[in-house]
């Protein structure tokens, strides 16, 4: 079955600075990958996805990369602001088929004022 | 259009109990996840329905079942609970990216309630 990684589990970074998550899937059919955010005591919601005929896709302050044949892919955050210190999560799965998402370990992230 | 519901949002169980957990999702979404999180494990799938059918199960004891009824409302079951139960159990829906021919928009989001807290003691 896929298996999801994720880098790093923990992230600290100054507001204003960039952010960085990263993670590797395992199986190649998997064709698309949300990524959720999950604040302190509140439910994960969907930040942003990318499909796997794109490379790249942009939403204001966030953005996300994927590499087909290295099977990475990664979440920027620019210009980080307090509210975006949550937990943030990286799936996978294969999109047409059971809704069966494979979820990596999650990133803490914290942006200090 | 109201959320996916959970309930109940907190319990406490003894070793060896049984415990049901119940989902309302959001109206019209057919397919049911659940899924445990822990800390450090993060999101660990425990089964999807759609339509009252098990499609898919994770890598779980079969201590944990689940069902699905014609409103699309699910539950899930954990019988002899262990210690190691003790987790944030989340529902998701989702409109699902229906079978072939079914014109169900392919959008994939999980939109997850706010969780049923079970501690085991």
């Amino acid at each position: 079955g896929e298996n999801v990684e994720q880098h790093p589990s923990t992230l600290s970074v100054q507001e204003g600075d960039s952010a960085v998550i990263k993670c590797t899937y395992s199986d190649s059919a998997s064709n698309y990958f949300p990524w959720y955010k999950q604040e302190l005591g509140k439910r994960p919601q969907l930040i942003i996805d990318i499909r796997s005929n794109v490379g790249e896709k942009k939403d204001q302050r966030i953005a996300v990369t994927l590499n087909k044949t290295a099977k990475h892919f990664s979440l920027h955050i620019t210009e980080t602001q307090p509210e975006d210190s949550a937990v943030y999560f990286c799936a996978a799965t294969l999109s047409g088929g059971y809704q069966k998402v494979t979820f990596g370990t999650g990133t803490k992230l914290q942006v200090i004022p | 259009k109201a959320g996916v519901t959970q309930t109940p949002r907190y319990l406490i169980k003894t070793r060896g109990q049984q415990v049901t957990l119940s989902c309302s999702p959001i109206s019209g979404h057919r397919s049911v996840s659940w899924y445990q999180q822990t800390p450090g494990q993060g999101l660990q799938f425990l089964f999807e329905y759609f339509s009252e059918t098990q499609r898919n199960k994770g890598n779980f004891p079969g201590r944990f079942s689940g069902r699905q009824f014609s409103n699309s409302r699910s539950e899930m079951n954990v019988s002899t609970l262990e210690l190691g139960d003790s987790a944030l159990y989340l529902c998701a829906s989702s409109a699902g990216w229906g079978l072939a021919g079914e014109p169900y928009k392919n959008t994939g989001e999980l939109f997850f309630g706010e969780g049923s807290r079970l501690t085991v003691l």
